[in-house]
């Protein structure tokens, strides 16, 4: 049973355009969730985060938007860079325990 | 460098080995966590400490794995009687306390390989 889905294996962005990675989950506990990074043979690399009582959250080029009607989450990325193609992960967790990673999305950003 | 470390970053192991990962936390942080990976997937919890008590292990953690948090800072992970589908990344990752809140920050990981 899967708790966080990521149902894009891969997305391909121009550079400069508008990314866009979704996260579904289906546990209505869940109170906190990350977005990861990760590049190949190295630890995910932590992004941005929201709490469940919010809706967005912001940091520099990364918006993170939480719908807990629809239980979905997506990572905006603007403008993208070709140093942002890794691999995104979706995180969520109750009380910071027991965190529970969605597939990931491979992100290729073209120059 | 005050990131979680773990080592060794590379283990290859023959089948029914037993091997033992170490890691070590941000040291503000009380929580400790461990995932294993593998190719395609998200990281999958394994076990988490809170200090030195162990409060979680997931089902897949069997009777061959044990971790320890001996003192509240580093921890170790033995697998015991390896097999190959023990191959994987095993990822340390750390958070809590004052400093890290509800997120957590992970290690380089240590990569199996069994033969």
């Amino acid at each position: 049973d899967q708790q966080v889905k990521q149902n894009s294996p891969s997305l391909s962005v121009q550079e400069g355009r508008i990314s866009i990675l979704n996260c579904d989950y289906t546990n209505s506990m869940f109170d906190y969730f990350l977005w990861y990074k990760k590049y190949p043979a190295e630890g995910p690399t932590f992004l941005i985060s929201i709490s469940s009582i919010k809706d967005k959250n912001e940091d520099g080029r990364f918006t993170v938007f939480l719908n807990k009607s629809a239980k979905h989450l997506s990572l905006h990325i603007v403008p993208s860079q070709p140093g942002d193609s890794a691999v995104y992960f979706c995180a969520a967790t109750i009380y910071g325990q027991n965190f529970v990673f969605g597939p990931g999305t491979r992100l290729s950003v073209l120059p | 460098d005050t990131g979680v470390s773990q080592d060794p970053r590379h283990k290859i192991t023959k089948r029914g080995q037993n091997v033992t990962f170490r890691c070590d936390p941000i040291s503000e942080h009380n929580r400790l966590y461990w995932y294993r990976q593998t190719l395609g997937q998200g990281p999958e919890f394994l076990t988490y400490f809170q200090n030195e008590a162990q409060l979680e292990k997931s089902r897949l953690l069997s009777d061959r794995f044990s971790a320890e948090r001996p003192k509240g800072s580093f921890s170790t992970l033995e697998i015991q009687r390896t097999e190959q589908g023990d191959s994987a990344m095993y990822l340390c990752a750390s958070g809590g306390g004052l400093a890290g809140g509800r997120t957590q920050y992970f290690g380089p990981g240590t990569r199996l390989t069994v033969l």
